[in-house]
């Protein structure tokens, strides 16, 4: 079963907007990762963010957690076209030897 | 540094044949795992393994074995191929530890294996 849900499934914008998804989980977790995953390619790491805490940045990115409804956003902002790819969350139970679930995914399409 | 490398890059195979899918990573990480992942559905998880001599089972587990012999190797075997199997895998690896960091650690991948069984 899927412990992490990315909303919205796909998402279209024009380049220079900012883009925002969402995710959200079932149990309690150490960690959530988010990566990026261009057509084709292995993922790539953006951010982890620990479970005591609420947001973290880097550099055009910006991720929450908000522990008491179980899930986090990811937003990029001032996108470029370079940004369109598919964009999951991983979260890792407590007391699982921290194995990831991850989520089905956020296709983002920048359009120029 | 290689990084994550992956062998095959595609490949084809009829059913219940057996391959071996080869992973190997040069970070010195402890952790490693294999994924597949479907259309419109995140990675699941098939195997994994916290060090050298020491796997488990992930979500997936049925129809594949691994082996972790040395810290750098995790090969993935498929016993005898089914269609279900047709897959795109990925190879991940990272740092394992429950010192004063708890929690899963960034993860490197690999590009990926096509795997395709007819």
């Amino acid at each position: 079963s899927q412990q992490g849900e990315e909303d919205p499934q796909a998402l279209s914008i024009q380049e220079g907007e900012n883009a925002t998804m969402n995710c959200s989980y079932k149990t309690s977790i150490n960690n959530l990762q988010w990566y990026r995953q261009n057509s084709g390619r292995g993922l790539v790491h953006l951010i982890l963010i620990r479970s005591n805490e609420r947001e973290k940045h880097s550099g055009r990115l910006r991720v929450t957690l908000d522990t008491s409804k179980k899930s986090s956003s990811l937003l990029i902002t001032a996108s470029r076209a370079a940004d369109t790819a598919s964009y999951f969350c991983a979260t890792d139970r407590e007391n699982s030897n921290y194995q990831l679930i991850w989520g089905a995914g956020t296709k983002l399409i920048i359009k120029p | 540094n290689a990084g994550v490398t992956q062998t095959p890059k595609f490949q084809v195979l009829k059913t219940g044949q057996s391959m071996t899918l080869q992973c190997a990573q040069d970070m010195n990480h402890e952790y490693m795992s294999w994924y597949r992942q479907d259309p419109g559905m995140g990675l699941r998880l098939i195997h994994y393994s916290v060090g050298a001599g020491i796997t488990d089972q992930g979500e997936v587990p049925n129809g594949y074995n691994v082996s972790r012999s040395t810290t750098e190797d995790f090969p993935l075997r498929l016993l005898s191929a089914a269609p279900s199997q047709t897959s795109v895998y990925f190879c991940a690896s990272s740092h394992y530890g429950t010192g004063t960091f708890r929690g899963s650690y960034e993860q490197y991948f690999g590009p990926g294996t096509r795997l395709t069984v007819t």
